[in-house]
């Protein structure tokens, strides 16, 4: 009975590199959120995706950050050529898509950029 | 823009005592409100929540209050428990155009809470 499942659980890039962040969702869950949370503060919406399908991205920032949901596979956010202001703790969640205010989150990929 | 407002970063309550975690928020289309627990390292777990059309939720010894209309909702732990020391979060998420909950969360800033053996 898995729960949500984040990998890596800690990533260290240098500016300018690329990160990739994976979430595989609970079963039977069809909807995922990505959620940051910057030092000293909550949790922030970044995403809402559902399989091939991208809900609401009214909380990702307008260049570097792309996320995906494909069909077959784990979640993916990524982020291109990093900067310190990326370093942050990044979680994921997944919901029912009958229940979508009801989510269960991942460990979270605390990301630090050098 | 904080839609959602933990205004106190942290709280020490004595084992067996009453914890009493508050949250006020700003924006009325919010529709459905729920409390986190988190632990260092790990990601939130949900504890319990309430719909806007409730005033009261109680689950063992967890209970949500909510008051729409000074927009404001209360975490009660009766008794507190050192296993509940922890950072509580409160978060709400508005319906959508059809009426239902939507699922993009807005989380407060969280409080801090510490329960004395």
């Amino acid at each position: 009975n898995a729960g949500v499942m984040q990998n890596p659980r800690h990533l260290v890039r240098r500016r300018g590199q690329e990160a990739r962040l994976r979430c595989s969702p609970m079963k039977g869950h069809s909807h995922v959120y990505w959620y940051r949370q910057l030092p000293e503060e909550g949790l922030k919406f970044m995403v809402y995706l559902q399989k091939e399908n991208i809900i609401d991205e009214s909380g990702m920032p307008k260049e570097r950050f792309s996320a995906e949901f494909p069909k077959e596979g784990p979640s993916i956010l990524r982020i291109q050529q990093v900067v310190r202001g990326d370093s942050a703790a990044y979680f994921c969640a997944s919901s029912r898509g009958d229940r979508p205010w009801e989510q269960y989150f991942g460990p979270g990929t605390r990301l630090t950029v050098t | 823009d904080q839609q959602v407002k933990q205004n106190s970063p942290s709280l020490s309550v004595q084992e067996g005592r009453i914890s009493i975690l508050n949250c006020d928020y700003t924006n009325s289309m919010f529709d459905y409100f729920l409390w986190y627990k988190k632990y260092p390292a790990e990601g939130p777990t949900f504890l319990i929540s309430i719909s806007s059309i409730k005033d009261k939720n109680e689950d063992g010894r967890f209970t949500v209050f909510l008051n729409k209309s000074a927009k404001h909702l209360s975490l009660h732990i009766v008794p507190s428990q050192p296993g509940d020391s922890a950072v509580y979060f409160c978060a709400a998420t508005p319906a959508n155009a059809g009426g239902t909950s939507y699922g993009k969360l807005t989380f407060g800033q969280g409080t801090i809470l510490t329960v004395h053996p």
